[in-house]
């Protein structure tokens, strides 16, 4: 079975740079959740996104942004890279938003960004 | 706001021992789902079991079952007969609506 695609699986990065990353959902899944992992840290929300519109919004910084395309894949744009930005990003997917969802939530394996 | 607790930083059984990892929650909804994950150092985040609040029948899940009570606020996971491959961080999560809220992680290693 197709499960979430995160690319690329480990991106380095210096301080002040910039980062794309991307998620492609379980066919017909049309909510899109990110969530930032530090080391030895519990996954934090940062966004989410259903049928290409924001949905929800978390801890994400300014400097973040992300969007979900008509084809329902999401980016997740970073911009002035800071050293503590340096985590495990994970992308989920689930069938619809709120209270008529999906209850599970499928995640990929994550994008390891380490900024130097 | 919905906060998710997990009381044992960390914990080791032996191999084919049953362990309890506790969670408890904090919430003001009635309908909500409760989840485990467990992350292995692969660091793959994969659904272990489930639980619908309104359901009172806990679920179960192979040798994964949880003791869900919902007045106390509780949701804790039974691992039964406990293979080397439980080794992981297990993470209880909380989900209203579109999010979802993670405890901070029990370690969890099943020694041979």
């Amino acid at each position: 079975a197709a499960g979430v695609i995160q690319s690329p699986r480990h991106l380095i990065k210096e301080k002040r740079e910039t980062a794309t990353l991307k998620c492609y959902p379980i066919p017909r899944h049309d909510t899109v959740y990110w969530y930032q992992q530090g080391p030895g840290q519990d996954p934090q929300f940062l966004i989410s996104f259903y049928e290409k519109m924001q949905s929800d919004k978390g801890s994400i910084p300014d400097r973040f942004s992300a969007q979900q395309f008509s084809d329902y894949h999401s980016e997740l744009n970073m911009s002035s890279l800071e050293l503590g930005d340096s985590a495990l990003y994970f992308c989920a997917s689930s069938s619809g938003p709120g209270r008529w969802a999906n209850e599970k939530l499928f995640f990929g394996s994550g994008t390891q960004l380490s900024v130097l | 706001a919905q906060t998710v607790t997990q009381s044992q930083p960390e914990m080791s059984v032996q191999e084919a021992e049953t362990v309890t990892l506790s969670c408890t929650y904090d919430t003001s909804e009635s309908n909500y789902y409760l989840f485990w994950y467990k992350q292995p150092p692969s660091r793959q985040m994969i659904l272990v079991i489930r639980q619908e609040a309104y359901k009172q029948q806990n679920a179960t899940e192979n040798r994964f079952s949880v003791n869900f009570q919902k007045a106390a606020k509780s949701f804790s996971l039974k691992i039964s007969d406990s293979q080397l491959g439980d080794t992981a961080m297990y993470f209880c999560a909380f989900r209203r609506d579109d999010k979802i809220i993670f405890g901070k992680g029990t370690r969890l290693h099943i020694l041979p």
